[in-house]
């Protein structure tokens, strides 16, 4: 069965250090892409990086990098200069490709970033 | 600009009524999704549907209903059999498969039960 597991439920984080969020993941299917959102207090949930499981290089997208090991099946969220406004929940995902599979979701990290 | 509406984005509940939560969407997904988020928690599925008038229960669809007569429309139901609805809603759609393709979600809907 397909599983997320993120191990930190809560981080503490000076601003702007770097930080990293770890997200390992379990499945057998070769293709398969991994998410990352991000959940302000106010609830919704945005769309950080993606990661497919055939892409050579690890996704970048301004500040966010995704640091895929997939021997390791390991897809950490790291964010650069962290800021204040990056204080969230942080839900790492993954969906298998020609399945109709739901997205699976980890139980999330609470990044606290401190001034 | 394409996007999912859910209203109201708080909502509160007698006990032993039931009620409808909202969750439109105009980017022409197929798939829709209703999660349940407990404080401090992660998301669990409620219930989704991939084509019109077909949905399939999720992880807890007890105490909850939805129809799906439209693409654009997938509202939820929290009946009175949900004995512990307070919560915070979110609503997501998607095409139907497609690992690098994720979800769009709403802005959720705060359930409180009074």
């Amino acid at each position: 069965a397909q599983k997320i597991t993120q191990t930190q439920p809560g981080m503490f984080v000076q601003e702007k250090e770097a930080v990293t969020l770890d997200c390992t993941y379990d499945t057998s299917d070769p293709s398969y892409g991994l998410f990352w959102y991000k959940q302000p207090s106010s609830g919704e949930m945005i769309f950080l990086i993606y990661q497919g499981s055939y892409d050579q290089q690890n996704a970048t997208e301004g500040r966010y990098s995704l640091n895929f090991q997939k021997a390791r099946k390991s897809a950490n969220l790291v964010i650069s200069a962290s800021q204040l406004g990056d204080s969230a929940m942080y839900f790492c995902a993954m969906r298998l490709m020609n399945r109709d599979d739901k997205i699976i979701f980890g139980k999330g990290t609470r990044l606290h970033i401190l001034p | 600009d394409g996007g999912i509406t859910q209203s109201p984005k708080y909502l509160f509940r007698k006990e032993g009524q039931n009620v409808t939560l909202s969750c439109e969407q105009n980017l022409n997904h197929d798939a829709m999704y209703w999660y349940r988020q407990d404080p401090g928690q992660g998301l669990r599925l409620i219930y989704y549907s991939q084509i019109v008038n077909d949905f399939q229960k999720g992880d807890i669809a007890e105490g909850y209903s939805v129809s799906r007569e439209k693409k654009e429309s997938f509202p939820l139901t929290v009946t009175s059999a949900q004995k512990n609805p307070t919560a915070f809603y979110l609503c997501a759609s998607s095409i139907p498969t497609g690992a690098n393709y994720g979800y769009t979600f709403g802005s959720g809907t705060r359930l409180t039960v009074v």
